[in-house]
C-alpha cells in the first residue's frame, strides 16, 4: 500500500499556483518525499524531492511541514500543459525496496 | 536523443503467443525497472535490475522473464500472453540504485486478444 494519501483531484485556473497536497503522516526519518507527475499517455516525469527543508527548482516548489506528515507542491504559475496526475511517493533515497505509486492527484487546469 | 526508449509503443497480440518488450537507457545509469499500469491506472512495480542483477521481483507470474543483457538495456518477455496481461508496461532507469529523478520511457501499450 501507498504511504501517501492525496486528493483525487483538483482545478486550478490557469496563471494560477496549483498547490497539490499530500499526507505522509507514517513517514520514517529517513524517508525523502518525492513528486512524480504523468501526462497523459506518456510515462512519469520527476518534478522534486526533499527530506525535511523546503525545496525549489525551475518546475515547482516543494513545502514540507515542520512534523513532515504533509507536504504539498507548488506549480507557481500553471499552464495547460501542467494538466496531469500528480504523485506524491515517500521511500529512502537509496535502496531496493519497492516504489509504490499511490492513486495521484488528477489536475485540471481549467482556460 | 530519448534517455529511456522502449519498442514496440504498441503491440497487439493473440493469447498464448510469446512477445518481448525492449527497453533501452542512455543515461549511464546502474538501475533499471519495470511497471505495470492497468486499465484502472495503478503504477505497479514488476522488477528491478542492478548493473544486471536483479533487486526487486514482485509478486509476478512466471510467464514473465526479465532479461538484462548489459545495464543498458532490460527487456521483458511475456510466455503464454492472457487478457489480463494488457496494460501499458513502462520501463525505467535511475543512478545507484536511489529513486532520485528515475527516468521513464515512453510505454508499451501491450493488447492481448
Amino acid at each position: 500500500d501507498a504511504k501517501t494519501t492525496q486528493p483525487p483531484s483538483m482545478d486550478c485556473a490557469e496563471g494560477r499556483a496549483a498547490n497539490l497536497p499530500c499526507n505522509h503522516s507514517t513517514i520514517s526519518g529517513n524517508e525523502y518525499v518525492y513528486w512524480y507527475r504523468q501526462i497523459h499517455s506518456q510515462g512519469p516525469q520527476y518534478i522534486i524531492h526533499g527530506l525535511k527543508n523546503n525545496e525549489t527548482n525551475e518546475m515547482a516548489s516543494l513545502i514540507i511541514t515542520e512534523d513532515r506528515k504533509s507536504s504539498t507542491l507548488i506549480l507557481p504559475h500553471a499552464t495547460l500543459r501542467d494538466t496531469a496526475v500528480y504523485y506524491c511517493i515517500v521511500r529512502v533515497a537509496h535502496g531496493d525496496d519497492k516504489i509504490i505509486f499511490g492513486k495521484g492527484t488528477r489536475l485540471h487546469i481549467l482556460p | 536523443d530519448t534517455a529511456v526508449s522502449q519498442t514496440p509503443k504498441y503491440l497487439v497480440t493473440q493469447m498464448g503467443n510469446d512477445k518481448s518488450i525492449k527497453c533501452e537507457q542512455n543515461l549511464g545509469h546502474d538501475t533499471m525497472y519495470w511497471y505495470k499500469q492497468d486499465s484502472k491506472k495503478f503504477l505497479k512495480i514488476m522488477f528491478s535490475y542492478n548493473n544486471k542483477e536483479l533487486i526487486i521481483n514482485e509478486t509476478v507470474p512466471n510467464r514473465f522473464s526479465p532479461k538484462s543483457p548489459d545495464k543498458a538495456h532490460l527487456n521483458l518477455h511475456i510466455n503464454s500472453l492472457e487478457l489480463g496481461d494488457s496494460a501499458v508496461y513502462f520501463c525505467a532507469s535511475t543512478e545507484g540504485g536511489g529513486f532520485t529523478e528515475a527516468f521513464f520511457g515512453q510505454g508499451t501499450r501491450l493488447t492481448v486478444v
